[in-house]
C-alpha cells in the first residue's frame, strides 16, 4: 500500500511561477525523496531529505520535512515549461529491510 | 552511458504466454527493483533483490518470478501472463540498500491481450 499520498494531484501554473506540491505520509521515515517522471519515462531522482533534516535546497528545488506531521513539501521556484512532469515522493520506512515506497504522484503544468 | 537498460520497450503478449523483461545495469549497483505502473495506483514494488543471489518480495509479487545471477542483470519473468499484468514495468537499482536512492531504467510497456 502506498505511503505517501500526494497533493494536489494535478497543478496547472504559469510559467516564472512558483509549484507547491505536498506530501503526507503515515510511519516513521528514515528520509523522503523527490522523483520527477518526464512522459514516457522513467523516474529521475531529485532530492533527498533525512529524517533529522527540516530543510534542503538544490537549484530551483526546495524541501521541506516535518516529521511531527508526517508531511514534506517541494517547492519549485521560477517554474519554466520544461519543469512539466509528474513529481512522486517515496518515503524510506525505518525498520530492516524496508523498502522505498511511492506515491501515485502530481502532475505539473507549466504553461509557456 | 551508465545506466540501466531494459528490454523489450514494448510488447504486446497474448494471455497465457510466458514473458521475461530483461533488465542490466552497468553501475555495479548492489540492489535492484522491480516496480509496475499504472495509471492511478503509481508504483507498486514488485520484486527485489538485496545482492546477487538474493531475492525478495515486494508489496504485489504474485504472478511474477525474479532472479539475480549476477551483479549486472535482474530478468522478471511472467510464467503464464493475465490482462491484469498489462502495466508499464520499471527496473531500478541503487548502490546499497541503505543508500535508498534509485536509478531507474526506462520503463518496458506490456500489453497482455
Amino acid at each position: 500500500s502506498q505511503q505517501g499520498e500526494e497533493d494536489p494531484q494535478a497543478l496547472s501554473i504559469q510559467e516564472g511561477e512558483n509549484a507547491t506540491m505536498n506530501c503526507s505520509y503515515k510511519t516513521s521515515i528514515n528520509n523522503l525523496q523527490w522523483y520527477r517522471q518526464n512522459s514516457g519515462r522513467g523516474l529521475v531522482h531529485l532530492i533527498l531529505i533525512r529524517s533529522n533534516e527540516r530543510e534542503k535546497h538544490s537549484g530551483r528545488l526546495r524541501v521541506t520535512l516535518d516529521t511531527s506531521k508526517k508531511s514534506s513539501s517541494l517547492l519549485i521556484t521560477a517554474s519554466r515549461a520544461a519543469d512539466t512532469a509528474s513529481y512522486f515522493c517515496a518515503t524510506a520506512p525505518t525498520g530492516a529491510n524496508s523498502k522505498l515506497t511511492f506515491g501515485k504522484g502530481i502532475t505539473l503544468s507549466v504553461r509557456p | 552511458i551508465a545506466g540501466i537498460t531494459q528490454a523489450p520497450t514494448s510488447q504486446i503478449l497474448a494471455a497465457g504466454r510466458r514473458m521475461t523483461l530483461r533488465c542490466t545495469q552497468d553501475m555495479r549497483h548492489n540492489a535492484m527493483y522491480w516496480y509496475r505502473q499504472d495509471l492511478g495506483l503509481g508504483l507498486r514494488l514488485i520484486h527485489y533483490s538485496n545482492t546477487a543471489g538474493t531475492t525478495g518480495k515486494g508489496e504485489v509479487p504474485d504472478g511474477y518470478s525474479v532472479s539475480r545471477a549476477n551483479t549486472d542483470d535482474f530478468p522478471l519473468t511472467l510464467a503464464s501472463a493475465v490482462p491484469s499484468q498489462t502495466s508499464v514495468y520499471f527496473c531500478a537499482s541503487s548502490d546499497s540498500v541503505a543508500s535508498d536512492v534509485l536509478t531507474f531504467g526506462a520503463g518496458s510497456r506490456l500489453t497482455v491481450l
